[in-house]
């Protein structure tokens, strides 16, 4: 099974700050992964496909991107409804996912 | 647009069985893979499983084979997932996702349902 190591687990920050979240896969992906956004009591937002091709309606403030077996979520100015937590998706070979990054209020 | 709508709040006993349904509104039934995703208390997504309505052809993760049955009915318009053998740790919101594109189960999910929350107690 394909594994996902995301980190940090938890990250502290403001509003206006550039954010980066990290997901290592254990195998090549070939670009197949994606990116949510879960608020407490909701069900995951789709935020980037394809390790960085943005879903429709999702900010440009947010981007995804790949070098090698490590993918990246960027959030480039940190806005308030954007206090959640975003997992990492592969779906290469069925499906796992990340443990999760909570983002928090600094 | 796209709805998955899911059944209600369960609760059942160690050692039983739970089956959620959710119906799909809009879009084409068959050919979008429906998965089954779940989520313990405070805990992360998990993966459980997927099916192609059309063909009934699934995928489970290996954690739930033979645990785990994934069934669709076209003329509803629903898929059912149900675990057998419960036991505590299988207390969690289940949610249901509909695959993006079309004929595959390995996907990323586009929409989702509103979760149903199934709680194991004696």
């Amino acid at each position: 099974d394909i594994q996902l190591t995301q980190s940090p687990s938890t990250l502290s920050a403001s509003v206006g700050d550039r954010v980066t979240i990290t997901c290592r896969a254990s195998e090549s992906l070939s670009s197949w992964l994606a990116w949510y956004q879960q608020k407490p009591g909701n069900a995951p937002k789709l935020l980037i496909y394809k390790a960085s091709d943005l879903e429709s309606g999702v900010p440009s403030r947010f981007s995804g991107s790949e070098s090698g077996t490590e993918f990246t979520l960027t959030i480039s100015s940190l806005q308030p409804d954007d206090f959640a937590t975003y997992y990492c998706q592969q779906y290469k070979s069925s499906s796992t996912f990340g443990q999760g990054t909570k983002v928090e209020v600094k | 647009q796209v709805q998955l709508e899911q059944s209600g709040t369960e609760m059942q006993r160690p050692g039983s069985s739970v089956k959620v349904s959710c119906k799909v509104s809009g879009g084409t039934f068959s050919i979008a893979a429906i998965n089954w995703v779940r989520q313990a208390p405070g805990q992360g997504l998990e993966w459980m499983g997927g099916i192609i309505p059309l063909y009934g052809t699934t995928n489970y993760a290996q954690k739930f084979q033979g645990r785990v049955t994934i069934t669709a009915d076209a003329a509803t318009s629903t898929v059912y997932m149900e675990v057998s053998s419960l036991t505590s740790e299988d207390t969690a919101v289940y949610y249901c996702a509909r695959g993006a594109g079309s004929m595959i189960i390995d996907i990323f999910f586009r929409h989702w349902g509103q979760g149903t929350l199934v709680t194991v107690s004696s």
